[in-house]
């Protein structure tokens, strides 16, 4: 079965900090893999997209890598601000389906 | 260029009654998903449609059904209400099968 984990399920930091999430999939055969931001009370929008011959991508202060031997991706968010509070939701997209599998995302809240 | 609208943005219905969500996009695409999201549950998929008049169940489709009769358009419907069917409802609509999805503004159902 086809499976996003993403940890942690939630985090809190300083403004100004850096911070790094996670995903791990099981999907088969891959595809892609996009990071979604969704804030709160709106519905997700994409950041950044990952296929597989890409090891890096970067968004502004956002940067995705894709291990994808180990089938791992990253998502580091650098000098955080307070609008980077928000749910962080990994989806990873298998060849050939129209359905794509969705992590259950990590939230984040940045203090001041 | 409105993007992907739903309607309406919030309800509550009493249970057993019915309604319908509609969800509208002027992007011309031809893939479009209705989503649940319930807390710590993540994003998951009620019926989707990978063109005009054409439907499908995804993931949680008992209790709903759906209707794509022109390619803008896609409707939700609850026939006869539930609390478990309290939840936000996302629409999605994408360009084909790997690109990136365009999600509504949610709609917010409680079900008393």
């Amino acid at each position: 079965k086809n499976q996003v984990e993403q940890s942690p399920q939630s985090l809190i930091i300083l403004e100004g900090k850096n911070c790094t999430l996670q995903c791990n999939y099981t999907v088969s055969p891959f595809s892609n893999l996009r990071w979604y931001k969704q804030d709160t009370g709106r519905g997700p929008v994409s950041l950044t997209i990952m296929t597989f011959s890409e090891n890096t991508k970067s968004n502004g202060r956002y940067t995705a890598t894709l291990d994808a031997d180990t089938k791992q991706s990253s998502l580091h968010i650098t000098a955080s601000q307070l609008s980077d509070s928000a749910s962080y939701i990994c989806v990873v997209r298998t060849g050939g389906s129209y359905i794509p599998t969705f992590g259950r995302g990590t939230s984040l809240i940045v203090h001041p | 260029n409105a993007g992907v609208t739903q309607t309406p943005k919030f309800r509550v219905l009493k249970t057993g009654q019915s309604m319908t969500l509609l969800c509208a996009q002027d992007m011309n695409h031809e893939y479009m998903y209705w989503y649940r999201q319930d807390p710590g549950m993540g994003l998951r998929l009620i019926h989707y449609s990978v063109g005009e008049g054409t439907t499908a169940k995804g993931e949680v489709p008992d209790g709903y059904n759906v209707s794509r009769l022109k390619k803008q358009n896609f409707l939700l419907g609850l026939e006869s209400a539930a609390p478990s069917q309290t939840s936000v409802y996302f629409c999605a609509t994408q360009l084909d099968g790997t690109y990136e999805q365009y999600f509504g503004p949610g709609t917010r159902l409680t079900v008393t």
